[in-house]
């Protein structure tokens, strides 16, 4: 069974601009799950979703944003970009709440 | 906010020693996770235990949950240079997302 897809692995972006970062799930898994993985601040959940819908929502500004489509792909937002959104973006999937969670590559992005 | 916090930050062990990294979390919880993180790369999920299990075992992995204490220990028997990684715990709760501690370092010197 394949694992989770996270594309693209880098990105490189200046200040200002927008970012959309892709997540294909494990065949099978709705739940998805967005972190933020920094030096200074560790692992901070973003949002998860369970069949299209945001079922829960982390600590940051509404320039973050996400959508899960009807395959359980889903993908991630960052409008206006800040050097302080230089990060590692993981997505993990799962079958459901409580469930082993299972974790993409990660996309590293960089804001110059 | 960190609900794990992870001890030690970073360890140094020989190879065919055991390590042992603990996690402590604050609030109730339904299950605790561990996991594992090479070199800034994805997380692979180790073991899960539930609030209502005491211990788990898992290969050379052994897990351990005191619910009563809030805490959790993790043992890595007979090591070796390829577990060199961060190791992070991970609380659920009801409702609540998966909320990561800070990690522990392990070195496994060859």
């Amino acid at each position: 069974k394949a694992g989770v897809t996270q594309t693209p692995r880098y990105l490189i972006k200046t200040r200002g601009q927008q970012v959309t970062l892709s997540c294909s799930p494990i065949s099978g898994h709705r739940s998805v799950s967005w972190y933020q993985q920094t030096p200074g601040q560790g692992l901070q959940f973003l949002f998860e979703y369970f069949s299209e819908t945001q079922r829960n929502k982390g600590n940051f500004p509404g320039r973050f944003s996400g959508r899960q489509f009807s395959n359980s792909r889903s993908e991630m937002n960052v409008s206006t970009l800040e050097l302080g959104d230089s990060a590692l973006y993981l997505c993990a999937s799962s079958f459901g709440w409580e469930e082993t969670q299972y974790f993409g590559p990660g996309t590293r992005l960089l804001v110059l | 906010s960190q609900q794990g916090e992870e001890d030690p930050q970073a360890l140094s062990i020989q190879e065919g020693e055991n390590a042992t990294m603990n996690c402590s979390y604050k609030t109730s919880i339904n299950n605790l996770q561990w996991y594992r993180q090479n070199s800034g790369r994805g997380l692979v999920h180790l073991i899960l235990i539930r609030s209502n299990e005491r211990e788990k075992h898992s290969g050379r992995l052994r897990v351990t949950l005191d619910t009563s204490k809030k805490s959790s220990s993790l043992l890595i028997t007979a090591s070796r240079a390829a577990d060199t990684a961060s190791y992070f715990c991970a609380t659920e709760g009801g409702n609540t997302p998966l909320v990561f501690g800070k990690g522990t370092r392990l070195s496994v010197i060859a």
